[in-house]
This record gives C-alpha cells, structure tokens and sequence, in this order.
C-alpha cells in the first residue's frame, strides 16, 4: 500500500495565483515526521518543511504555508502569489519512528507557473 | 559550508556492467541514505549507512551494494546492470540524533543510463 498519496500528478496556474498541493499518509505509527521536498530541474531535492506528528500548528514561512490534519492524515502544501520560480515537482515524504530514516515519498506534484 | 556531493554528474552503461557512484555528505553529517529515482517517479530507498555499517536496506536486490568510508563518504555498487537500473540516484546525509527522525538533505544526484 501507498504511505504517502500525492494525487494531483500536474498543476498549472498564472503567476499571482494561489496554490495547495495535497499530501495524504497512511501510517500506524503515533510517532512519525512528515516532510516537504522540491525539486527543481536541475534534480536536487530541497528540503522545505519537517513537521512531526505530535505538532499540529499550521505554519507559515514567507509566501508558503502548510496546513497539517491528522483527522484526516493529510499535510497539505500552500504557496501564495506564486512566481514563475516556484515551477518544480514537490515530494511530500513520511519518516516513521519505527523505522528510522527511511523515508517514504509521494510520486510528486509538478507545479507549473506561468508568467 | 558544503552541501551533498555526488559523483559522477551522469553515467552511461551497457547491461551486464557494473557501476560506482559516490557522494559526500553533508559537513558534520554521518548517515548516507541511497535513493532511486524513476523518470516521473518519487524517490525509493535503497539503503543507509551510519558507523560504516548497513543499518537499513529498502526492497531492493544484493545487486545493490553500498559501502562507508571512515570520512562518511560513501559508495553505491550495482552489478550486473539492467535497463530497468536507469534512474536518478540521489545521495542524503543527515546527523543521526540518537533515536530521533533527522531531516535528509539531498545532493544533485547521478542520471545513470542503462542501454
């Protein structure tokens, strides 16, 4: 089974608008770390966000935001006003406590903002 | 302060053969983690080393092979190449914190062409 579900495989949107990429995780862990990645063409990933499950704050940094439910098991994504250099493929991944740094990753979201 | 380094940049190799990869973590990073990255895929983990030491293998064949070197730097095999190896191999390091989820950073990856 799929830990990490990321179903929007392609978005487009103008520069200026808003976006959510969606991240749902299944897991039976009461521990366990959920991330954020993007990546660029050039291939590597950077790291965006890390949040563990114990935390539910939504939190916000500059133009991104996250949006995390574990009512409902997803960690949605936000980027606000985006730009034409937020044009990536984004990973959400899941870390279970269990399993020590194996990291289980989405098969992405490719964000495509046009200027 | 020095990110993930991996070498080579790309790779082009017949079936049969076999490959060496190498990466370099992170300045002050301990723990190596192997991914592979199909086209329009999410990454999948190979394996991570800490203490020159497997500590964890993903589902991946023996023809897989992975080694640590007392600097933390480290190496993937793979033998006996098939097309089905052609991938994106990214390289994370990260501090192992004793018990807890530690944050992956990635490096650039080796684009590996099996023809």
């Amino acid at each position: 089974a799929q830990k990490v579900t990321q179903a929007q495989t392609e978005i487009s949107v103008v520069e200026k608008e808003d976006v959510t990429l969606d991240c749902v995780y299944e897991t039976r862990d009461t521990t366990y770390y959920l991330f954020w990645y993007k990546q660029p063409p050039s291939g590597e990933l950077v790291f965006l966000i890390r949040r563990n499950s114990f935390d539910e704050q939504n939190e916000i940094s500059g133009r991104y935001s996250w949006n995390f439910q574990k009512s409902t098991s997803s960690f949605n994504f936000t980027i606000t006003a985006s730009q034409v250099v937020d044009s990536a493929v984004y990973f959400c991944a899941l870390s279970e406590a269990g399993d020590f740094n194996k990291f289980y990753f989405g098969s992405g979201t490719k964000l495509n903002v046009k200027p | 302060d020095a990110g993930v380094t991996q070498s080579p940049t790309h790779l082009i190799k017949t079936r049969g053969q076999q490959v060496t990869l190498r990466c370099s973590p992170k300045s002050g990073h301990d723990t190596v983690s192997w991914y592979q990255q199909a086209l329009g895929q999410g990454p999948q983990f190979i394996f991570q080393y800490y203490e020159e030491e497997e500590r964890q293998r993903g589902n991946f064949p023996d023809r897989f092979s992975g080694h640590q070197f007392p600097n933390y730097s480290s190496e993937l095999n793979v033998n006996a190449l098939l097309l089905g190896d052609s991938a994106l191999y990214l390289c994370a390091s990260s501090l192992s914190t004793g018990g807890a989820i530690d944050t992956q950073y990635f490096g650039p990856g080796t684009r590996l062409t099996v023809l």
